[in-house]
C-alpha cells in the first residue's frame, strides 16, 4: 500500500517569511495530492491540491510542486502571516483505483511576529 | 452551507460503555469514511462507506462497527470501548471515493478511562 513521509514535523518561521514542507510517497500509481490545514479544533480544509498531470500549482500565497520521477511534493507558503499558523497534513491517493487517501504524520507550523 | 456534522463534539466514557458517535453530510456525497488521529501518527482511516449498504475496513477497525443505512449519515459504534481508543475522530465525505477532495466534520475527542 502507499506510505507518505512528510517533513519536517515541526517548523517555525519569522513572519513575511517562506514556508516549506516536503512529502515522499511510495506507490508509482498516486496521482492526486492534496494539502489540508487543521487549526486548533478544527476538522483538516484542503487548502490546495495538485493532479499527476501538472507539476505546479499556485493560489495566491500557496504553492504546491509534483514531481512524479522522484515521487515527491511540496507545499510552499509565501509571505507567511500569523494565521498561517496550524498543522498541515499531506495526502496522496490513486483515485480511479480501490486504493485510499493515505496521509503524511503532519506538520505544525508556527509563524511568529 | 455544505458541512460534515459530528456528535458529540467531546465525550469521556468508561471502559465497556457502548457509545455511538453520529456524523451527518448535507452534500449528497456517496463516499464517507471515519478516521482516528493520534499524535505523530497522522489521520488512519477506521472504516468507510462507498454507498447506502455498503462498508468496509480501513487500516484500523479492530474494536469499531460502523452502519451506512441512509445517505447522509455515517455513525461510528464503540460496542465496548477501550482507553486504546481514546483519540480525535474525524468523519469525512467526498463526491465518491475516485473523485476527491474529502470534506472533513470539526471532530469528536474521545477519553475512555
Amino acid at each position: 500500500g502507499e506510505n507518505v513521509e512528510q517533513h519536517p514535523s515541526t517548523l517555525s518561521v519569522q513572519e513575511g517569511d517562506s514556508a516549506v514542507i516536503k512529502c515522499t510517497y511510495s506507490d508509482s500509481a498516486s496521482n492526486y495530492f492534496p494539502w489540508y490545514k487543521q487549526e486548533l479544533g478544527k476538522g483538516p480544509q484542503l487548502i490546495i491540491d495538485i493532479r499527476s498531470n501538472v507539476g505546479e500549482k499556485k493560489d495566491q500565497r500557496i504553492a504546491v510542486t509534483l514531481n512524479k520521477t522522484a515521487k515527491h511534493f511540496s507545499l510552499h507558503i509565501t509571505e507567511t502571516q500569523p494565521e498561517d499558523s496550524a498543522v498541515y497534513f499531506c495526502a496522496a491517493v490513486a483515485t480511479g483505483t480501490a486504493s485510499k487517501l493515505t496521509f503524511g504524520t503532519g506538520t505544525r507550523l508556527q509563524v511568529t511576529l | 452551507e455544505a458541512q460534515v456534522t459530528q456528535n458529540p463534539r467531546y465525550l469521556i466514557t468508561v471502559t465497556g460503555k457502548k457509545l455511538t458517535v453520529t456524523c451527518s453530510q448535507n452534500m449528497n456525497h456517496e463516499y464517507m469514511s471515519w478516521y482516528r488521529q493520534d499524535p505523530g501518527l497522522g489521520l488512519r482511516q477506521i472504516y468507510y462507506s462507498m454507498n447506502v449498504e455498503v462498508t468496509d475496513k480501513g487500516d484500523v477497525p479492530e474494536g469499531y462497527k460502523v452502519s451506512r443505512k441512509e445517505k447522509r449519515n455515517f455513525p461510528l459504534i464503540l460496542e465496548s470501548p477501550s482507553p486504546n481508543q481514546t483519540s480525535l475522530y474525524f468523519c469525512a465525505s467526498s463526491f465518491s471515493r475516485e473523485v476527491q477532495p474529502q470534506h472533513f466534520g470539526d471532530g469528536t475527542r474521545l477519553s475512555i478511562l
